[in-house]
C-alpha cells in the first residue's frame, strides 16, 4: 500500500466553522507533512512531524492547529479560517532518512473553500 | 537562502515531439537533494526522482530522462515520444540538509505541459 489518503476531498466552511482535515498512511512513515497549495502556485510547507513529534511549524497562523494521534494518522483542525485560507491541503508522508533526503508520498488533497 | 527557478511557465505540444522542462536552483549548501514532482489535474505530486548533489550521473527512465549539471545548477528534465498522459504540472525541488528531521523542500513555480493529440 503506497498511498496516502485525505479526507474530505472536498470542503467548504464558514469563517465561524470548526472543521478538520484528516490524512492517512500506512506505509509505515515515521514523518508527515501538511502543505498549502494556492492555484497555479507551488506547495508551501505548513508543518511537520517526525516520530509524532512536531518538528517544523513555519509560522503558521494559530487558527491551523495540527495533530499526529498516532504514526499513521496526521490531523489539521481548522477554526475561524480566512477567505484567503482557500486553497488544496496537500498531506504528505515520508521515511525519516538522512535529512534533506526524502522522499515524499503525496495524497491528492482537500480543496478547501472558505465563505 | 535556496531558490528553484521554473522559467517556463507553460509549454505546449503536440504528442510524439520530445520536450525538455527547464530547472535553475540556486543554494549555499554543499550537500542538497533535487526533486522533480508531477502533479496531474487529480492533485497528488506524484514523485519522479531524486538526485543528491555529489551524484551527476544522467538518469533515465523509460521515455523520461534527467541531466544534471552541477557547474551550470541545472537539473533539466526531458520527455521523450511525449504523450496526451503527460500533460501536469511539473514541479522542480531542491532540499538541504537541516537541523530537524523531515525534508523542507523548496519548490520551484512549476510548469504546466500540456500535451496536445
Amino acid at each position: 500500500d503506497t498511498e496516502v489518503t485525505q479526507t474530505p476531498k472536498h470542503l467548504v466552511m464558514g469563517m465561524t466553522n470548526k472543521k478538520s482535515l484528516k490524512c492517512e498512511q500506512h506505509m509505515g512513515h515515521r514523518a508527515m507533512y501538511w502543505y498549502k497549495q494556492k492555484a497555479k502556485k507551488p506547495p508551501e510547507l505548513m508543518f511537520v512531524y517526525s516520530y509524532e513529534k512536531l518538528s517544523i511549524n513555519e509560522s503558521v497562523p494559530s487558527r491551523f492547529s495540527p495533530e499526529c494521534p498516532n504514526s499513521s494518522l496526521l490531523n489539521l483542525h481548522l477554526h475561524a479560517l480566512q477567505p484567503e485560507d482557500s486553497a488544496l491541503y496537500l498531506c504528505a508522508s515520508s521515511q525519516v532518512l538522512r535529512e534533506g533526503d526524502e522522499k515524499l508520498f503525496f495524497g491528492s488533497g482537500t480543496q478547501l473553500s472558505v465563505l | 537562502a535556496q531558490k528553484v527557478t521554473q522559467a517556463q511557465t507553460e509549454i505546449s505540444v503536440v504528442e510524439k515531439e520530445d520536450v525538455t522542462l527547464d530547472c535553475v536552483y540556486e543554494t549555499r549548501d554543499t550537500t542538497y537533494y533535487l526533486f522533480w514532482y508531477k502533479q496531474p489535474p487529480s492533485g497528488e505530486l506524484v514523485f519522479l526522482i531524486r538526485r543528491n548533489s555529489f551524484d551527476e550521473q544522467n538518469e533515465i527512465s523509460g521515455r523520461y530522462s534527467w541531466n544534471f549539471q552541477k557547474s551550470t545548477s541545472s537539473f533539466n528534465f526531458t520527455i521523450t515520444a511525449s504523450q496526451v498522459v503527460d500533460s501536469a504540472v511539473y514541479f522542480c525541488a531542491l532540499s538541504g540538509l537541516g537541523e530537524t528531521s523531515g525534508s523542507r523542500l523548496t519548490f520551484g513555480e512549476g510548469t504546466q505541459l500540456t500535451v496536445n493529440p
